[in-house]
């Protein structure tokens, strides 16, 4: 069975500090997305990591996908109120049939 | 909006009681998914469509969970006699082509409360 864990499952910090929050599985993946979700609304897509060791920036989130294709990690600098949210990584089973999600990370950043 | 439409947004029932939801695929993709999300966990796969077969099934998917793609566009998920353990974020979502490549896109959701 493919499990995705995420770490911290919760992150409470003040805007403009950074952070970095985990995805971590014993399996590999032939690629892993990242999602955000705000309350009340569904998921949405921010970025897919394909390649081991890619690292891939969207304005102040740096994504970077293990070497091994079992991780991937999440970076924000410099959070902002706008960044608060539900913060998900997914992973296509083998088949490529459905999305195996993690349980996320909360983030809330403070003003 | 050509986004994921889903429908009722909100849905309070009583125990027992029977409930369907709705939703409106991007048009032109072959494949709808329906995953739950309860507080604190992330989605969790439910089904999935390719057109209007039905082609996996997740063992959460109780029979009191029927869901169906009649023509290949819209589907609806009804749950019948409904169970406070239900009260969850049912959501849709659609992609052309299978996975992989094709990026999933979701809706906003249909929450369901069960009193």
């Amino acid at each position: 069975t493919q499990l995705l864990e995420q770490s911290p499952q919760f992150l409470s910090i003040q805007e403009g500090e950074n952070l970095t929050v985990y995805c971590n599985s014993s399996s590999v993946f032939s690629s892993l997305q990242w999602y955000r979700q705000e309350p009340g609304e569904g998921p949405v897509l921010l970025v897919t990591v394909v390649t081991g060791g890619e690292v891939k920036k969207l304005k102040r989130l740096t994504f970077q996908f293990g070497d091994a294709r079992k991780d991937s990690s999440l970076h924000i600098t410099a959070a902002q109120p706008g960044d608060t949210g539900l913060y998900l990584c997914a992973g296509f089973n083998g088949g490529y049939n459905k999305l195996i999600f993690g349980a996320g990370t909360r983030l809330a950043v403070h003003p | 909006d050509t986004g994921v439409s889903q429908d009722p947004r909100h849905k309070i029932t009583k125990r027992g009681q029977n409930v369907t939801f709705r939703c409106d695929p991007i048009s032109e993709h072959n494949r709808l998914y329906w995953y739950r999300q309860t507080l604190g966990q992330g989605p969790e796969f439910l089904t999935y469509f390719q057109n209007e077969a039905q082609l996996e099934k997740s063992r959460l998917l109780s029979d009191r969970f029927s869901a169906e793609r009649p023509k290949g566009s819209f589907s609806t998920l009804e749950i019948q006699r409904t169970e406070q353990g239900d009260s969850a974020m049912y959501l849709c979502a659609s992609s052309h082509g299978q996975g992989g490549g094709n990026t999933i896109y979701f809706g906003e959701g249909s929450w369901l409360t069960v009193v």
